[in-house]
């Protein structure tokens, strides 16, 4: 079943403008990461979250373990922030990364 | 420090053959994570080992996957006998458990079963 959702599945954005990409967790995750997969395939690290925020440049996420959920957001994006976005969770006596099923994002222009 | 890093960056094999996928963690990490993506499934957990143990075997793939850390740097995937269903990307990652640390990901080995 979908443990970790991702929203939206796909996002058009124009240089500079801002935009919001969201998880919904039905299970209890304790922490969550969020990944960038380029598209020659590699996934770097953007976040690792336990409850709280994190800022680094462009980027901001939030993780509220109460309301289970998780955001990333991106400011002013850049041509090079296209691709796939990945949050993914860790739950209490859970061992392994449950992943979403990502957010394609296209940076035009 | 060098990433992880994953051999062959690509692989074709013919329907039945055995093929042997292989990954080096990160010096120093004690957790070693195999996954499967593909556009249908998405992001699938093979196998996770901590400290050369088994902590975790995905249900789904059992019967013809098998995944062995034979020492902490080292790692292997098996896939025997391989079907045209398993074409995919195989991902390695590492992390350091206990450090509230990232999992870091190799650039993973495209496999085409024909």
């Amino acid at each position: 079943g979908d443990k970790v959702k991702q929203s939206p599945s796909a996002l058009s954005l124009q240089e500079g403008t801002n935009s919001a990409l969201r998880c919904n967790f039905s299970i209890a995750a304790t922490t969550v990461q969020w990944f960038l997969q380029n598209p020659r395939g590699s996934l770097m690290n953007l976040f690792y979250l336990v409850p709280g925020t994190k800022e680094n440049g462009r980027l901001k996420s939030a993780f509220d373990s109460k309301e289970s959920y998780s955001t990333l957001h991106i400011r002013d994006a850049q041509l090079e922030d296209s691709g796939t976005y990945f949050c993914a969770a860790e739950s209490q006596g859970g061992r392994a990364l449950i992943f979403g099923t990502g957010t394609t994002v296209s940076v035009s222009p | 420090d060098a990433g992880v890093t994953q051999t062959p960056r690509h692989e074709v094999a013919e329907k039945g053959q055995t093929i042997i996928l292989k990954c080096e963690p990160v010096s120093g990490h004690n957790d070693l994570f195999w996954y499967r993506q593909t556009k249908i499934q998405g992001l699938e957990l093979l196998s996770y080992f901590r400290s050369k143990s088994l902590m975790e075997d995905g249900g789904a793939f059992k019967d013809r996957f098998k995944a062995e850390m034979l020492n902490s740097s080292f790692s292997t995937l098996k896939i025997q006998p391989t079907e045209p269903k398993d074409s995919a990307v195989y991902l390695c990652a590492s992390r350091n458990w206990g450090y509230q640390d990232t999992q870091y990901f190799g650039p993973g080995t495209r496999l085409l079963v024909l």
